[in-house]
């Protein structure tokens, strides 16, 4: 079985300020992770993925995410926020054992909250 | 159709009384994933399609949930005597493969009273 952590439910940050979410994961198999947002009212969106390869994945809107297998984190940043980023922001895992494959497992979220 | 699709929107229900929620997955997806999300939480599994079967339905929660895919595309999510705490927003999703990205529908927010 695989679960989430997300260690901080919400973050505040100013406009043009970096910042970084944090995610760690727990897993006996290998796994597939995925960050995606939530802006208010709408559906997920999917931000980036990371199946293989290169550890450093960028995604959607200026996004990045580094796997790191020795860490178990999956941590997503962005170097400069716009106010409209604000959003809930969701990290998740895909097991690849043949039991759970296709069971994305999802963290509590952390919002993101950018102001002026 | 252009996303995933789900119906309705938004259903408001009396304690005990039996629901469906309706699925439109992306056509050609083969797998279909339902998940209930409650205020503050991540969303949460409950079940998974691989074409008309079941994969893994390790999520629902009880007797009361039950979930079907006759012909390998749309699918419905059934829930029997509603209690209040089946009050949530039920997502679902559908990939290509079960290997392959997720894309969500905009959720149904039941509300039981």
């Amino acid at each position: 079985a695989q679960s989430v952590t997300q260690l901080d439910s919400q973050v505040p940050v100013f406009e043009e300020a970096p910042v970084e979410l944090r995610c760690n994961y727990s897993s006996s198999v290998s796994v597939y992770l995925f960050w995606y947002v939530q802006y208010p009212n709408q559906g997920l969106q999917l931000l980036l993925k990371y199946l293989s390869g290169s550890t450093l994945v960028k995604g959607i809107n200026g996004f990045e995410a580094e796997f790191n297998k020795s860490q178990t984190s999956f941590h997503l940043r962005k170097p400069s926020v716009h106010i409209s980023d604000t959003a809930e922001y969701f990290c998740a895992v895909k097991g690849l054992d043949g039991g759970s494959q296709g069971n994305l497992i999802f963290g509590k979220g952390t919002k993101l909250s950018v102001k002026p | 159709g252009a996303g995933v699709s789900q119906t309705p929107s938004n259903k408001v229900t009396e304690k005990g009384k039996y629901v469906e929620l309706r699925c439109d997955p992306i056509s050609g997806h083969t797998a279909l994933y339902w998940y209930r999300q409650s205020l503050g939480q991540g969303p949460e599994f409950l079940i998974y399609f691989q074409g008309t079967g079941a994969a893994d339905d390790s999520g629902l929660p009880n007797d009361r949930f039950f979930a079907v895919r006759p012909e390998g595309s749309v699918s419905t999510l059934k829930i029997q005597r509603t209690e209040r705490g089946d009050s949530a927003v039920y997502l679902c999703a559908s990939s290509w493969t079960g290997d392959t990205e997720a894309f969500f529908g905009q959720g149904t927010r039941l509300t039981v009273v």
